[in-house]
């Protein structure tokens, strides 16, 4: 089924460990975002990415590092996990708007990554 | 200062109720997302607006660009319909904002 695919769903860390993030779309979408889910909070994004080869900060850019090298995968990086990075990663992708893809939803997510950091 | 404000936080309703969630906000937009999210679920997006009204089912969105608000409304409310609701709006600028989602309970 096309969509979106972040591995892994779940994970914990030790303070200072690193891990990758992947997330991976078949839409053949253009942006790419990583986003966290934290109790009480709404959404709120850490990086994101207009294309192949581009990235940008978002809301909350610091402790973690993304990078797009093919168009279809988005990494998230932690370089030394913080107790504080504890939350629920989601990935997401979305087409340029004014694209239409009859029946299709322009704006996916994937089914997020728990991470514990202790 | 939130760009998308949703009303209300939580809500309770009986199996069968008219339930309407609100959602306000302050930026131009290119579109905006109705959300569902099930306990420990994923994000599914429900809707998809630029102008007028939607309908899938028994949900129903509307959006008045003029006034930057939108409703979602579930006719007949099932227990099967308990989750949070979020919306997002896409910007001219091609950033989405959210809200920070209405928790939806129905009660059998």
């Amino acid at each position: 089924n096309a969509g979106v695919t972040q591995t892994p769903k779940f994970r914990v860390l030790k303070t200072g460990q690193s891990m990758t993030l992947l997330c991976a779309q078949d839409m053949n979408h253009e942006y790419m975002y990583w986003y966290r889910q934290d109790p009480g909070m709404g959404l709120r994004l850490i990086h994101y990415s207009v294309g192949e080869g581009t990235t940008a900060k978002g809301e909350v850019p610091d402790g973690y590092n993304v990078s797009r090298l093919k168009k279809q995968n988005f990494l998230l990086g932690l370089e030394s996990a913080a107790p504080s990075q504890t939350s629920v990663y989601f990935c997401a992708s979305s087409s340029y708007p004014g694209r239409t893809f009859s029946g299709a939803n322009v704006l996916t997510f994937g089914a997020g990554s728990r991470l514990t950091v202790l | 200062k939130n760009e998308v404000e949703q009303s209300p936080q939580n809500l309770t309703a009986q199996e069968g109720e008219f339930i309407t969630i609100n959602c306000s906000y302050s930026v131009g937009i290119s579109a905006l997302h109705w959300l569902q999210q099930h306990p420990g679920g994923g994000i599914v997006s429900l809707f998809m607006l630029s102008s007028g009204k939607k309908k899938h089912g028994r949900l129903i969105a509307t959006i008045n660009i003029q006034e930057k608000h939108s409703s979602l409304h579930i006719t007949a409310s099932h227990p099967r319909d308990s989750a949070v609701y979020i919306c997002a709006v896409r910007s001219a600028g091609n950033q989405f904002y959210f809200g920070t989602g209405t928790s939806l309970t129905v009660i059998p």
